[in-house]
């Protein structure tokens, strides 16, 4: 099974429809995150959680929510879903040294908002 | 300016010949520095991490980091179709520790 594991793996929604992208991890890890990706701006941080009681905004926090359920499992949350936040979104996880760490993707979320 | 820029590409090489992939930063202080790899429609995994000047060789890959010119490359020989993808560089900042900022990303096209 993998290690960082993202519901669901695709998903076409309407605009103004609240959706949610699960994120769980069995690393044990503490540290987790989620990121955007468009085609030709590389990944952008949404917000990101070194534990459960410590969430923080990332560079495009605006029009997404989190929730970190237990240390394993990281929700992104879009109140009311818009076009221009069609995506492929990730979640990652890392440990240890906060400057030395490896973050871990999951296989991603493809996002269509028609 | 973009805190790390990277050229998008795409970059061509023939099998065999040494990959160069070129990546600067804007923060000064920033303190490491990550190549990812992400296949078409996979997600990105890391293949380099380098902390000092100078240079760091692990197989076919090589990293090589000049702070005082803002600089981080990625060097790959004897480059194989296998290695297209889009190679990520990624910067963790002194004063934001565990956060990364990702560059854009360059297509490396390796044909046969």
């Amino acid at each position: 099974d993998a290690d960082v594991t993202q519901t669901p793996r695709n998903r076409i929604t309407k605009t103004g429809k609240r959706i949610m992208l699960e994120c769980s991890q069995t690393k044990g890890h503490d540290r987790m995150y989620w990121y955007r990706q468009d085609p030709g701006l590389g990944l952008q941080l949404i917000y990101y959680s070194f534990d459960v009681k410590d969430i923080n905004k990332g560079e495009i926090s605006d029009g997404y929510s989190v929730s970190r359920q237990a240390q394993a499992k990281f929700s992104l949350s879009l109140e009311s879903a818009i076009p221009n936040q069609t995506a492929l979104y990730f979640c990652a996880t890392s440990e240890g040294d906060k400057l030395r760490d490896t973050q871990y993707f999951g296989p991603g979320t493809r996002l269509t908002v028609l | 300016q973009k805190e790390v820029e990277q050229n998008s590409g795409p970059l061509s090489v023939p099998e065999g010949a040494i990959a160069s992939l070129n990546c600067t930063y804007s923060d000064r202080g920033s303190q490491s520095f990550f190549w990812y790899r992400q296949y078409s429609g996979k997600s990105p995994e890391l293949i380099m991490s380098i902390y000092s000047n100078g240079d760091k060789e692990d197989g076919r890959f090589t990293a090589q980091l000049n702070k005082a010119s803002q600089y981080v490359s990625l060097l790959i020989r004897d480059s194989q179709p296998s290695d297209s993808a889009t190679y990520l560089c990624a910067v963790n900042r002194n004063n934001q520790g565990g956060k990364l900022i990702f560059g854009q990303g360059t297509e490396l096209s390796v044909k046969p």
